[in-house]
């Protein structure tokens, strides 16, 4: 089983939707979660940490469910903009520190 | 400018030859990371550093590849007799929080 497993995806959405990334780690002493975004050709950017108590940032909602071992990712009213991989990033375990990410989510907003 | 940088950008070798891959981070930062990422695939870990040590090398493929990070700032990764397999984009990434900062990448190509 990979560390950490994300939706098969690709998703093609049209402006507005609301759509939904899932993510699952097989860690239980994973300390950190974080979603990032990549961008065609480019390196991976932070998107937002997840927190235990669920956070939002503007259109983006991330959850943790650390008793299922399951994160998620909402993002409401797709922008074109939107349209990247995202990828799932957890934290620690056995290795402290280390970052695994997940193989990403393609999420295409068509207009 | 303040981000992690990376040189070269691309690389092309043949097969057979060494290659060095150097990573700048942002001032500060004591964690220094190393992936590799193919196409369609998520940021592979190689390595982890704290300061100057190597607090986790298990993703390092071979003992073809080696990293350092001799003064706790610039790191370089090292490749011995590349194979045409070795050919993706290198990642380095740097962080003082969990969160971590990627630089743009190093892609390479072994002919």
């Amino acid at each position: 089983r990979k560390e950490v497993e994300q939706d098969p995806g690709p998703f093609n959405v049209p402006e507005g939707a609301t759509v939904a990334f899932n993510c699952t780690y097989s860690n239980s002493a994973s300390q950190s979660f974080f979603w990032y975004r990549q961008d065609c050709r480019k390196e991976p950017k932070l998107l937002m940490s997840v927190y235990s108590s669920g956070n939002e940032d503007g259109r983006f909602t991330a959850q943790l469910n650390r008793a299922s071992q399951y994160i998620s990712l909402l993002i409401r009213d797709s922008k074109l903009s939107d349209s990247a991989t995202y990828l799932c990033v957890v934290n620690g375990g056995t290795s402290y520190g280390k970052l695994t990410f997940g193989q990403g989510t393609i999420l295409t907003v068509h207009p | 400018g303040a981000g992690v940088s990376q040189t070269p950008s691309n690389k092309v070798t043949e097969k057979g030859k060494y290659v060095e891959l150097r990573c700048d981070p942002i001032s500060g930062h004591t964690a220094l990371y190393w992936y590799r990422q193919s196409l369609g695939q998520g940021p592979e870990f190689l390595i982890y550093f704290q300061g100057t040590g190597a607090a986790d090398d298990s993703g390092l493929p071979n003992d073809r590849f080696f990293a350092v990070r001799p003064e706790g700032s610039v790191s370089t990764l090292k490749i011995q007799r590349t194979e045409r397999g070795d050919s993706a984009v290198y990642l380095c990434a740097s962080s003082l929080s969990p969160e971590a900062f990627f630089g743009q990448g190093t892609r390479l190509t072994v002919v």
